[in-house]
């Protein structure tokens, strides 16, 4: 079954204590992403790959890290969470399709991971 | 000004009513257009991407103007089981894929 994978699914965690989510992908896609959701705002992009080795800040990459050494996995490294943190974050694996003259990106989300920074 | 908007709801209909939404987008350059539907605590599943022709799929209708540069998702006879959050999410193609999503909005069908 095609899938996005992330763990933990629930954390809570304390202030510095350094934490990873993991994601993989079984689909062989070259594009994975990063997002947290927050009422209100919506969907925001932390980081994203375009492949191995190839990694790139997104709209608030602040506080994060990530590593791409393999195409399936693509881990969210906070080293120093602080409550501001606290969020639902899904990782992403994308297809990139062009059709005639349209290029686009189709999205698969893992289930998310709801993480609490006390 | 948001680069996608959308009316945040909620949007509390009967069951059997048809409902519409719309969602502006502020980059001509954007190519690809899609409805994303989110359930409460789950990730965002693709529903239906927008085509510049309009297209139709089951009970939805999603249709995109380019001029005007809003894009739109009908359900007709919307059941229970639409009740979620409906997410617009636009493509700005180039080097390095830009995708941006809307904050969603919020349907609730009633019985």
């Amino acid at each position: 079954e095609a899938q996005v994978t992330q763990n933990p699914r629930y954390l809570i965690t304390v202030t510095g204590k350094k934490l990873t989510v993991t994601c993989s992908q079984n689909m062989n896609h070259e594009y994975m992403s990063w997002y947290r959701q927050d009422p209100g705002l919506g969907l925001r992009q932390i980081y994203y790959s375009m492949n191995v080795e190839v990694t790139d800040k997104g709209d608030v990459p602040e506080g994060y890290k990530v590593s791409r050494k393999e195409k399936r996995n693509f881990p969210l490294i906070l080293e120093s969470p602080s409550p501001n943190q606290t969020s639902l974050y899904f990782c992403a694996s994308s297809l990139r399709w062009t059709s005639g003259r349209t290029k686009g990106e189709t999205q698969y989300f893992g289930p998310g991971t709801r993480l609490l920074v006390l | 000004r948001k680069e996608v908007e959308q009316d945040p709801g909620p949007f509390n209909v009967p069951e059997g009513a048809t409902v519409a939404f719309n969602c502006t987008y502020s980059n001509s350059a954007s190519q690809s257009f899609f409805w994303y539907r989110q359930d409460c605590r789950k990730e965002p599943k693709l529903l239906m991407s927008v085509y510049s022709s309009g297209n139709e799929d089951g009970r939805f209708t999603a249709q995109l103007n380019r001029a005007s540069q809003y894009i739109s998702l009908l359900i007709r006879d919307s059941k229970l089981s639409d009740s979620a959050t409906y997410l617009c999410v636009v493509n700005v193609p180039s080097s390095a894929s830009k995708i941006i999503f809307g904050s969603g909005t919020r349907l609730s069908i009633r019985p």
